[in-house]
């Protein structure tokens, strides 16, 4: 039992990459986000899902694109990559479908730099 | 939405001493509070949660307290360990809600 397991841990963009960061779990959680963790501001929600097919928007979602075709992996993507998301990216899972209320199990995190 | 707001963002105690970390929210229907323990590098861990039916929980040497009147909670921490050393998260919301709100961050630097 692996947990929340994202790739890649580093990772360096220039301005204007795309890139996806991959996350999978193995504990039949129905609900998957992703969150950025910067400097002075805490843990701030990008986008999460409720099960498979079923997505939807966080607190800072913009420049980022999500699915869920599977239980088991979100994936993360960013578009055209800015300095302003340079960060570490946290992918969760936590087992309601309805989210809170339930121990979130985060993933070890990736620390992404745009330049 | 919900907004937390947590203080002091740095803390630093002496060994064996105690720490009280303080988090407000806005929402009054939030009836969840979690805490999470981040050390240096590694990813948020769930250290202990309370549910607004009750108004303290503790485990071991860690407790947290809740006033729902006043909409705040706190994180106490008794006969602090450099082990304790870390960044602790507050959070808050509805059980059953899609989000949960978490609060800026506390550095806690426990001095030997």
């Amino acid at each position: 039992n692996a947990g929340v397991t994202q790739t890649p841990k580093f990772q360096v963009l220039k301005t204007g990459q795309s890139m996806t960061l991959q996350c999978a779990q193995d504990m039949n959680h129905e609900y998957m986000s992703w969150y950025r963790q910067d400097p002075g501001m805490g843990l701030r929600l990008i986008h999460y899902s409720v099960g498979a097919g079923i997505t939807d928007q966080g607190e800072v979602p913009n420049g980022y694109n999500v699915s869920r075709s599977t239980t088991e992996d979100f994936p993360l993507r960013l578009l055209s990559a800015a300095p302003s998301q340079t960060s570490v990216y946290f992918c969760a899972s936590s087992y309601s479908a309805g989210g809170v209320g339930n121990t979130i199990y985060f993933g070890e995190g990736s620390w992404l730099t745009v330049v | 939405g919900e907004n937390v707001e947590q203080h002091p963002s740095t803390l630093s105690v002496q060994e064996g001493d105690s720490a009280v970390i303080k988090c407000t929210y806005s929402d009054s229907a939030s009836n969840y509070f979690p805490w999470y323990k981040q050390e240096l590098g590694k990813r948020p861990q769930l250290i202990i949660d309370i549910r607004s039916n009750v108004g303290e929980k503790k485990d071991q040497r860690i407790a947290v307290t809740l006033n729902k009147t006043a909409k705040h909670f706190s994180l106490h921490i008794t006969e602090t360990q450099p082990e304790d050393s870390a960044v602790y998260f507050c959070a808050a919301s509805l059980i059953g809600a899609r989000q949960l709100t978490f609060g800026s961050g506390t550095q806690l630097t426990v001095l030997p």
